[in-house]
């Protein structure tokens, strides 16, 4: 039962466009989301985190949209750079007593082209 | 700089011979966490320890422990590892569960 999902595997974008990164989830306990952006031969680096009492967070050129209703997130880089290609993991805990144990989707490998 | 730490990076065992992979923290955490990434897989909390409490999860293996004898240091200890303990494990920590650091992760193969 896979509670986090990443269904695209990979993105594929040019060089200042916009990428968007999906994810969805199915545990309604789950009230804190974040996304790890991760190089090979490197453990996965926390870029951003949006807690269920709001439906957007920004920092620079990542933001990241909740739909509480559809158990839905997504992750939104403006523009897209080529330093951006790494895989993204969309990860969920549901804060309490779970002391940041996190579940995470399966990744999505962003490719940015110059 | 603070960091997380896993030593080896890279690590082949024999099957059926017990392997420890250690991880250590210099950003004084107080919670500290083993995960599992097999191939192409979503990382998946092994267990996690809030201070000296161990918290397993239902469903790790029991052939997986784990200790902790101070703040900094952490190990991971596989009594017979199978094929199918071939992963990457990532060591995680967070103060008080928030946005947990990642070391860079042991790659274990198992022959």
């Amino acid at each position: 039962d896979q509670q986090v999902k990443q269904n695209s595997p990979s993105l594929s974008v040019q060089e200042g466009r916009i990428s968007i990164l999906n994810c969805d989830y199915t545990n309604s306990m789950f009230d804190y989301f974040l996304w790890y952006k991760k190089y090979p031969a490197e453990g996965p680096t926390f870029l951003i985190s949006i807690s269920s009492i709001k439906d957007k967070n920004e920092d620079g050129r990542f933001t990241v949209f909740l739909n509480k209703s559809a158990k839905h997130l997504s992750l939104h880089i403006v523009p897209s750079q080529p330093g951006d290609s790494a895989v993204y993991f969309c990860a969920a805990t549901d804060g309490g007593t779970s002391y940041g144990k996190l579940t995470f989707g399966q990744g999505t490998i962003l490719t940015v082209h110059p | 700089d603070a960091m997380v730490i896993q030593n080896p990076r890279y690590q082949v065992t024999q099957f059926g011979k017990p392997v420890t992979l250690s991880c250590s923290q210099t950003l004084n955490h107080n919670v500290m966490y083993w995960y599992q990434q097999k191939s192409s897989q979503a990382p998946k909390l092994l267990f996690h320890y809030y201070d000296k409490d161990f918290n397993n999860e239902a469903d790790t293996p029991d052939n997986f422990q784990s200790r902790r004898p101070n703040t900094s240091f952490c190990f991971l200890d596989i009594r017979s590892p199978g094929l199918g303990d071939a992963a990457m494990y990532l060591c995680a920590t967070s103060r008080q569960g928030y946005e947990p650091d990642f070391g860079p992760g042991t790659r274990l193969t198992v022959t």
